[in-house]
């Protein structure tokens, strides 16, 4: 069964950093995509980016370049994501998901959430 | 990008059908089959329900249907039922080579 498990709640100040981790079993872990998608207070879904486990090659979304990095460790099928600079809007449940290889195309399954909370 | 276009709320009684849809643009629903559909319930993480506009996983009632046409995708359930309560978004690929999800859409069975 295919499962992603990501790491506790964190609670930063502003300005500080967040690292994020999700690790996948289940499967081979190079043969998927991973997406992280973030979710604000009572708001909708928001992309964030994705990574290619095989080779570590990423792509992010507008918004986050400059401030997020996407990293991967294929010895222990773990994703990692760096959140940077962090301000009260960073605030929220951060996802990490599964997608085909090649293709941006669907997320599943999806970890459980990791709540950030950024407060001073 | 901006954000996929659906309705804020979306009601139905026990048994009836309901359709949610999702606008876009030409750059992203109108141009690509790679629209999919996620319920959340509250405190959840979403579930796949629907992939490339029509497309079930294995597991998914067929009570969820998707369809496409032109800029628009939608999202029909059929026979609904009390657990079918709950936030539904769209997503699709773009020509930014990016993902983009909808506004959410709140269902309440009532």
């Amino acid at each position: 069964q295919v499962h992603l498990v990501q790491s506790g709640a964190e609670v930063k100040k502003p300005g500080a950093s967040v690292k994020v981790s999700c690790k996948a079993s289940g499967y081979t872990f190079t043969t998927y995509y991973i997406h992280w998608v973030r979710q604000a207070p009572g708001q909708g879904l928001e992309w964030m980016g994705i990574i290619n486990p095989s080779g570590g090659s990423v792509k992010y979304a507008q918004k986050f370049q400059g401030r997020v990095t996407m990293t991967r460790d294929t010895s222990t099928s773990t994703v990692y994501m760096d959140l940077s600079s962090l301000r009260s809007e960073d605030t929220g449940v951060y996802f990490c998901a599964r997608g085909p290889y090649g293709a941006y195309n669907w997320f599943d399954p999806w970890g459980q959430g990791t709540l950030v909370t950024v407060s001073s | 990008q901006s954000a996929l276009t659906q309705p804020a709320s979306v009601s139905g009684s026990p048994g009836q059908s309901i359709t949610i849809s999702c606008t876009g643009t030409s750059s992203d629903v109108g141009g690509y089959n790679y629209v999919s559909w996620y319920q959340q319930h509250p405190g959840k993480a979403p579930k796949l329900m629907i992939y490339e506009v029509s497309t079930r996983p294995s597991g998914v009632s067929n009570r969820f249907s998707g369809s496409k046409s032109g800029n628009t995708a939608s999202l029909t359930i059929s026979g609904l039922q009390a657990e079918d309560e709950a936030d539904y978004y769209c997503s699709s690929y773009t020509s930014s080579v990016t993902l983009v999800f909808g506004t959410g859409t709140k269902v309440t069975v009532l």
